[in-house]
């Protein structure tokens, strides 16, 4: 099956620096790549997605690049808020197959 | 739209009591996915239906755990007898074919 990698596990910047999580995954199938953000107490939200047909994907400040071939995808915050500080997963899926599988995590902190 | 919708939010009981928790999935999506997260193990795949049917329940930790789905907008996780492990929070999450899971604001289970 599916297994993603995620680093850092943990990630402290200064606010208006960017910040930058690595994923990586095994199954060369997989062709869906969504990141969540989870507050703290609060709910996994998705906030940006990719699929295997673009390398990049921006969305304001959060942007995600993908390299099939290396198998890895990375999300990127720039000119970071202290309110960008959460719990951050990626995830990867074969299209139609359903089940997401995630990486572990990665903590985010923003000092003002 | 409601989002996914699950109850209750809090939950305290004594181990070897039973304990059930309930989602309602968006409506339209047809795939619900129950999930349980803590800080050693991270986010868990449980159990995921798609059509109110389950497909895969290998990340059912035992026999106290059991789940259903009786129609599209509604379905149990139920765990009998409870233990202090099964201490976590509980997300329910919901997609239609597109892929994208929308998480539920989760049930806080502390069993005593």
């Amino acid at each position: 099956g599916e297994n993603v990698e995620q680093h850092p596990s943990t990630l402290s910047v200064q606010e208006g620096d960017s910040a930058v999580i690595k994923c990586t995954y095994s199954d060369s199938a997989s062709n869906y790549f969504p990141w969540y953000k989870q507050e703290l107490g609060k709910r996994p939200q998705l906030i940006i997605d990719i699929r295997s047909n673009v390398g990049e994907k921006k969305d304001q400040r959060i942007a995600v690049t993908l390299n099939k071939t290396a198998k890895h995808f990375s999300l990127h915050i720039t000119e970071t808020q202290p309110e960008d500080s959460a719990v951050y997963f990626c995830a990867a899926t074969l299209s139609g197959y359903s089940t997401l599988t995630f990486g572990k995590g990665t903590m985010l902190l923003v000092s003002p | 739209d409601a989002g996914v919708i699950q109850s209750p939010r809090h939950e305290v009981t004594e181990m070897g009591q039973e304990v059930t928790l309930r989602c309602k999935p968006i409506s339209g999506h047809n795939s619900l996915f129950w999930y349980r997260q803590t800080m050693m193990r991270g986010l868990e795949l449980l159990i995921y239906f798609n059509n109110n049917v389950p497909i895969d329940d290998s990340g059912m930790p035992e026999d106290r755990f059991s789940a259903k789905m009786p129609n599209a907008s509604f379905s149990t996780l139920k765990i009998q007898p409870s233990e202090p492990r099964d201490s976590a929070v509980y997300f329910c999450a919901s997609s239609s074919v597109q892929e994208t899971q929308y998480f539920g604001p989760g049930t806080r289970l502390l069993v005593l």
